[in-house]
């Protein structure tokens, strides 16, 4: 009965480096939802996608940022060119159906940006 | 524009005390709300939720209270106990709508 899952857990890139992470949902969920969390801040939502869609990606930064959820395999949440202010933890949560219904949440990516 | 609040960022209770969290929000669209519980080094957990159909919901040691007039609600833990220490997040969403917006969460210390 695997949750979901996210790696890798810890995360160190220099600045102007890639950073890539990847989020399995739990068997079953085809709603994937990343949140961002700053140091001595609340979960800010980020982007939801279902299977090959990205249904809201309001909370994203426009630049640097992407999310795709391919048909086969997780999802990943990639950053180009990092800045030390995208250091924090990345939590990816899972769902059976639309937002209004409990999210699992994996353990978290700590990507520390040097 | 923080449309979850949670203005106490920290709580302690004795061991055996009502434990009382409170979160505000803003935005009257919202029609569900749920609380979290995060440790350190792991992901949030779900705890409760209620629907904005009900003024109460219930689940063991842990009831929620919603206020919609005062767009409040509040989660109480009875009795506390030491593993409840945590991080807890109030949170909301709307039918329709595809964000849960969390609060900054409080922490709660559980004294033995």
């Amino acid at each position: 009965n695997a949750g979901v899952m996210q790696n890798p857990r810890h995360l160190v890139r220099r600045r102007g480096q890639e950073a890539r992470l990847r989020c399995s949902p739990m068997k079953g969920h085809s709603h994937v939802y990343w949140y961002r969390q700053l140091p001595e801040e609340g979960l800010k939502f980020m982007v939801y996608l279902q299977k090959e869609n990205i249904i809201d990606e309001s909370g994203m930064p426009k630049e640097r940022f992407s999310a795709e959820f391919p048909k086969e395999g997780p999802s990943i949440l990639r950053i180009q060119q990092v800045v030390r202010g995208d250091s924090a933890a990345y939590f990816c949560a899972s769902s059976r159906g639309r937002q209004d219904n409990e999210q699992f949440f994996g353990p978290g990516t700590r990507l520390t940006v040097l | 524009d923080q449309q979850v609040k949670q203005n106490s960022p920290s709580l302690s209770v004795q061991e055996g005390r009502i434990s009382i969290l409170n979160c505000d929000y803003t935005n009257s669209m919202f029609d569900y709300f749920l609380w979290y519980k995060k440790y350190p080094a792991e992901g949030p957990t779900f705890l409760i939720s209620i629907s904005s159909i009900k003024d109460k919901n219930e689940d063991g040691r842990f009831t929620v209270f919603l206020n919609k007039s005062a767009k409040h609600l509040s989660l109480h833990i009875v009795p506390s106990q030491p593993g409840d220490s945590a991080v807890y997040f109030c949170a909301a969403s709307y039918t329709g709508g595809f964000k849960t917006i969390f609060g900054a969460g409080t922490r709660l210390f559980v004294k033995a």
